[in-house]
């Protein structure tokens, strides 16, 4: 079954800690592997995308790396502030569907001033 | 360019009636793909759309719910007597082409089925 799983569900970090999200995927054949921010009771802002050819995508203090033989990502927040607090997603486009988005549940992370 | 809409953004409903909600994508796309956002759940695929076209259903329930996106107007996605378990967010992308384009997303609609 082609899945998704995020660590950790949650994590508190106080202000300007550096911190690593991570996401697996159950299936090397991706296209590709997205990383996205969801504020409370909003809809979803894509951060990252890295298509499967690529080993990580980089925006300002943020950095995603892919590791498609290990099924692992992981999304790099430098010098966290509490406007960072936010559920990041992260998401796939497995091989067999060129389109769907396969989500994870998500990471709650809280900045704290 | 206006991103994706979504209306209405709230939507209560009593159980055995039926929620329409509606989905504006950004200007030039003509692919639509419906996602439900279960609570504690991920996000989940149930459609893909083209003008006039279904592409893939695959993660609609196949009873109650349905969708389309006519040659004018917005994707719509309908829901046929509704019940509690149909109360959640369901949200709405849009992208250029099809394939792996960028899938851009509304807001989303929360939907209460009391």
């Amino acid at each position: 079954k082609q899945e998704v799983t995020q660590i950790p569900a949650a994590l508190s970090v106080p202000e300007g800690e550096n911190l690593v999200l991570n996401c697996s995927f159950t299936d090397s054949a991706i296209y590709n592997l997205q990383w996205f921010r969801q504020d409370p009771g909003k809809g979803l802002t894509s951060l990252l995308l890295i298509q499967s050819s690529q080993r990580e995508q980089t925006s300002g203090r943020l950095n995603a790396s892919l590791d498609k033989s290990s099924g692992r990502s992981t999304l790099y927040i430098a010098a966290s502030q509490p406007g960072d607090s936010a559920t990041y997603l992260c998401a796939v486009i497995y091989g067999g569907s060129n389109y769907k988005l396969t989500f994870g549940k998500g990471t709650l992370l809280t900045v704290n001033p | 360019n206006a991103g994706v809409m979504q209306n209405p953004r709230h939507l209560v409903r009593r159980r055995g009636q039926e929620a329409r909600l509606r989905c504006s994508p950004m200007k030039g796309h003509s692919h639509v793909y419906w996602y439900r956002q279960l609570p504690e759940e991920g996000l989940k695929f149930m459609v893909y759309l083209q003008k006039e076209n279904i592409i893939d259903e695959s993660g609609m329930p196949k009873e109650r719910f349905s969708a389309e996106f006519p040659k004018e107007g917005p994707s719509i996605l309908r829901i046929q007597q509704v019940v509690r378990g149909d109360s959640a967010a369901y949200f709405c992308a849009s992208s250029l082409g099809g394939t792996t384009d960028t899938q851009y997303f509304g807001p989303g609609t929360r939907l209460t089925v009391l």
